[in-house]
């Protein structure tokens, strides 16, 4: 079947240090790729996406490479801030006839002063 | 500026009441969905409607219910039969195979 396999967090980093989230995924055909982030008390927003194989996304110093050869779409960030202190989730979409949204479970981000 | 707004954002339920929360979007898309989050979890699917006057059972619809009579709205009532209804709630919708747009989310609380 589908689905999305993120790394378990939470993941605490000091300000200015490397970012990485890892995201494998399995799935039949050619999906759709995305980081979504979270902050407390609020909806997800789109970080970034990637709609077919080496395509890189990137917003706000974020960035992630769609790998269909190892399935995976991992989020970096070269100097993270506090406030990017937040949840991340890692989704694929677009296979079959319904648009249906697979999502990770989550990997929580503390960035300290 | 296009959205999506849930209402409440916060709402307490006593035992054995329905409580409806409320979805509006003015992005024109053609697709909502329902979402439930629980503390520490991704989200589960509950209902979604691609188009008006017709929704689908998502992964989790046991105790739910939902309409769609209009393109802007899609409202979803927790019942009773939910045995565990604590949770957050999140709607979203999207346009075609695009990413998903997300509200801001409602807190239901059972007391």
């Amino acid at each position: 079947g589908n689905s999305v396999t993120q790394m378990e967090g939470p993941v605490t980093l000091s300000e200015e240090a490397f970012l990485t989230i890892n995201c494998t995924y399995t799935a039949t055909g050619y999906p759709s790729l995305f980081w979504y982030v979270q902050y407390p008390g609020e909806g997800l927003q789109l970080l970034l996406k990637a709609t077919k194989a080496d395509d890189k996304g990137s917003n706000k110093g974020f960035e992630a490479t769609y790998r269909k050869e190892t399935t995976s779409f991992h989020l970096e960030k070269g100097s993270v801030q506090v406030s990017d202190s937040a949840v991340y989730f890692c989704a694929l979409s677009g296979l079959g006839n319904f648009n249906k949204f697979y999502f990770g479970s989550g990997t929580k981000l503390n960035v300290k002063p | 500026d296009g959205g999506i707004t849930q209402s409440p954002k916060y709402l307490f339920r006593k035992e054995g009441q329905n409580v409806t929360l409320s979805c509006e979007q003015n992005l024109n898309h053609d697709a909502m969905y329902w979402y439930r989050q629980d503390p520490g979890q991704g989200l589960r699917l509950i209902y979604y409607s691609q188009i008006v006057n017709d929704f689908q059972k998502g992964d989790i619809a046991e105790g739910y219910s939902v309409s769609r009579e209009k393109k802007e709205s899609f409202p979803l009532t927790v019942t009773s039969a939910q045995k565990n209804p604590t949770a957050f709630y999140l709607c979203a919708s999207n346009l075609g195979a695009g990413e998903l747009f997300f509200g801001e989310g409602s807190r239901l609380t059972v007391l």
